[in-house]
This record gives structure tokens, sequence and C-alpha cells, in this order.
């Protein structure tokens, strides 16, 4: 069964220096999306990404955030210049259509920023 | 203010018992769907279930099944038969219509814990 996959699953680096979070979304789904899941928190959303734009993106997602799909199967999400309160789990998710009800989740990235 | 609230932090339920994991929502949008995952202690989120805001019908998975009242705006998870593999955090969400991008809005969480 197809799936999402990020890597890596676990990204340790020091406070101010900058990351990239990998994910390879269903081959052919065409909704990408990003989130995150601060220890013991909710899930909240981050941004949504199709035909190469931000289609939505939350008040998380400020301008240390970004988003790319460098080729035909990436998608990532880089934060410039990381803070402690960006320490948390990153999940991508993809979804065939924008109307799907099944977003599938990756196994997601566990970001600790020291 | 929150748009999905889940009630209760923990549960405990005896295996092979059913639970109820309660989730009431806050949407003025006539198109949304409700969804349930879970999250075992690895970390990865699984879907289990969906409710169209126009499903005239409950959904059902398997063991999972979903209360929809839509009047007073809840989406209540049941799991028949627990199992202990069951024990896991558990995520309503909800998702609005394409004003919100889609993306899905999730409650705080419930922690089920299935006793032997």
């Amino acid at each position: 069964e197809p799936e999402v996959t990020q890597t890596p699953s676990h990204q340790v680096t020091q406070m101010g220096q900058e990351v990239i979070l990998r994910c390879v979304p269903i081959s052919n789904h065409l909704y990408f999306y990003w989130y995150r899941q601060i220890l013991g928190q909710k899930v909240e959303f981050l941004v949504s990404f199709y035909n190469n734009e931000i289609s939505e993106k939350s008040e998380i997602f400020d301008d240390q955030f970004s988003v790319e799909r460098p080729d035909g199967s990436n998608f990532t999400l880089k934060i410039r210049s990381t803070k402690l309160e960006d320490s948390a789990m990153y999940f991508c998710a993809s979804s065939e259509l924008a109307s799907s009800y099944e977003q599938y989740f990756g196994p997601g990235t566990r970001l600790t920023v020291t | 203010a929150q748009k999905i609230t889940q009630t209760q932090p923990g549960m405990f339920v005896q295996e092979k018992e059913a639970v109820t994991l309660d989730c009431t929502y806050d949407t003025s949008d006539p198109s949304y769907g409700l969804f349930w995952y879970k999250q075992p202690s690895s970390g990865e989120m699984i879907f289990l279930i969906y409710q169209g805001s126009y499903d005239q019908q409950n959904a059902t998975e398997g063991r999972y099944s979903l209360n929809f009242q839509k009047a007073r705006k809840s989406a209540n998870l049941v799991i028949s038969a627990s199992q202990l593999g069951d024990s896991a955090m558990y995520f309503c969400a909800m998702r609005e219509g394409p004003s919100s991008g889609y993306a899905l809005n999730f409650g705080k969480g419930t922690s089920l814990l299935v006793t032997p």
C-alpha cells in the first residue's frame, strides 16, 4: 500500500540553525500539508500546498518557515532560524484531491532544538 | 474559539468492552468533514473513520463507528470489543470547505487505556 515517507525520523539542531524536513507524498496525490505537534499537545496545521504554491497557511507559519516541491517527488519544510519552541513532531500529509476525505499522514520527524 | 472539543483527557475501558470517545465541533460551514485519528505511543497518525456533513448514515469501519448527531454538533467515536492494542491517543478533527484550505483542525485528544 502506498505511503507517505518522511526523513529524517529525528533531527537535533542548535538554536539559530536552519533545518530542512523532507517528505515524499503518495505519488498520485496533488495536495500536500505540514502539521506539527508539540509534545503532549494537539496536532496543529501549518500549511497546505497545491500546484506549486501555498493554498493556505496558519498563523504559526511565519516568515521563518517555507515550503518547496523541488522535484516531482519531494516536499520540504524549511525552518530558517530555529528556536527552542520549534521543537515538535512535524507531520507531512497528502491527499489525492482537496476534497478527498482522507489525508494520509507520514510517520513524522521529531525535531529537537537545543 | 475551539473548533473541536474533546472533553475527556483520559479514558479507561476493559478489554472486550465498548467505549465512546466524545467530540463536539463548531462550524457555520454547511459542508464539512469529521475525522478520527489514532496515535499510538510510536507517534504516527492513523486514520480511523470519516463522516461527511451530508452523509445520512453514521460511518462504520470494522470495530469503529461514528455516532454523528448533526443538530448537537457531536461526532463521538465508538470502539466496540476493545483490544489491548487500542490503547493510544485518539484525536477528533474537522475539515471545513474551500475557504479553510481543507486543513484539518484537531482536538486536544483523548488518551485511551485498555486494561486486561
